[in-house]
């Protein structure tokens, strides 16, 4: 069972246009963090999300916490090439906060 | 200077081998880890340490042993390899484990390719 699910698997937009990517659980999280990895390198940290509603922007990045602590999305306003990569969203739960990372949204970004 | 690193960056070997990743952080966190990432790109972890003390243990073969000999260093051993256990391997490290200590720092990754 995959605890986290993102959406969509793969997303191929122009330059400049806004896109929306989604991590899904019906579990509950202490806390959510997104990851951008980039190929031959390992995952960055972007942002961790604590509280449930809980909004973050990282320059053209808006990131959400769902109010129930069960989802996060990642919103990027007038896309670059530069944001092209393997986003991941992990969460932690359980008496360790152990971290569950979701498969991934492989996002293209194109000139 | 490199936060966290790993040894090697590639590793080619034949099935039944022994090999061993080196895995080392200059953050001075508590705690390390170990995942595994498949050709799918999903990332699983593997082990947690903190403090050289074993603290997460997934559903991993014990043909895979850690190793931390103090907090600064984690290495994975790997008996009998097998076809499978092609990936990519990334330690990590943070600050500590809890909600807002677990922000997880990646070393670059070990591609292990068994022949």
């Amino acid at each position: 069972t995959q605890l986290l699910e993102q959406s969509p698997q793969f997303l191929s937009i122009q330059e400049g246009e806004n896109l929306t990517v989604y991590c899904n659980s019906s579990s509950v999280f202490s806390s959510l963090q997104w990851y951008r990895q980039e190929p031959g390198e390992g995952p960055v940290l972007l942002v961790t999300v604590v509280t449930g509603g809980e909004v973050k922007k990282l320059k053209r990045l808006t990131f959400q916490f769902g109010d129930a602590r069960k989802d996060s999305s990642l919103h990027i306003t007038a896309a670059q090439p530069g944001d092209t990569g393997l986003y991941l969203c992990a969460g932690a739960k359980g008496r360790d906060d152990k971290i569950i990372f979701g498969k991934g949204t492989r996002l293209h970004i194109l000139p | 200077d490199t936060a966290v690193s790993q040894t090697p960056k590639y590793l080619v070997t034949q099935m039944g081998n022994d090999k061993s990743i080196k895995c080392e952080q200059n953050l001075g966190h508590d705690t390390m880890y170990w995942y595994k990432q498949d050709s799918k790109k999903f990332l699983k972890i593997m082990f947690s340490y903190n403090n050289k003390e074993l603290i997460i243990n997934e559903t991993v073969p014990n043909r895979f042993s850690p190793k931390s000999p103090d907090k600064a260093h984690l290495n994975l051993h790997i008996n009998s390899l097998e076809l499978g256990d092609s990936a990519v391997y990334f330690c990590a490290s943070s600050q500590g484990f809890g909600s807002r200590y677990n922000e997880q720092f990646f070393g670059p990754g070990t591609r292990l390719t068994v022949l």
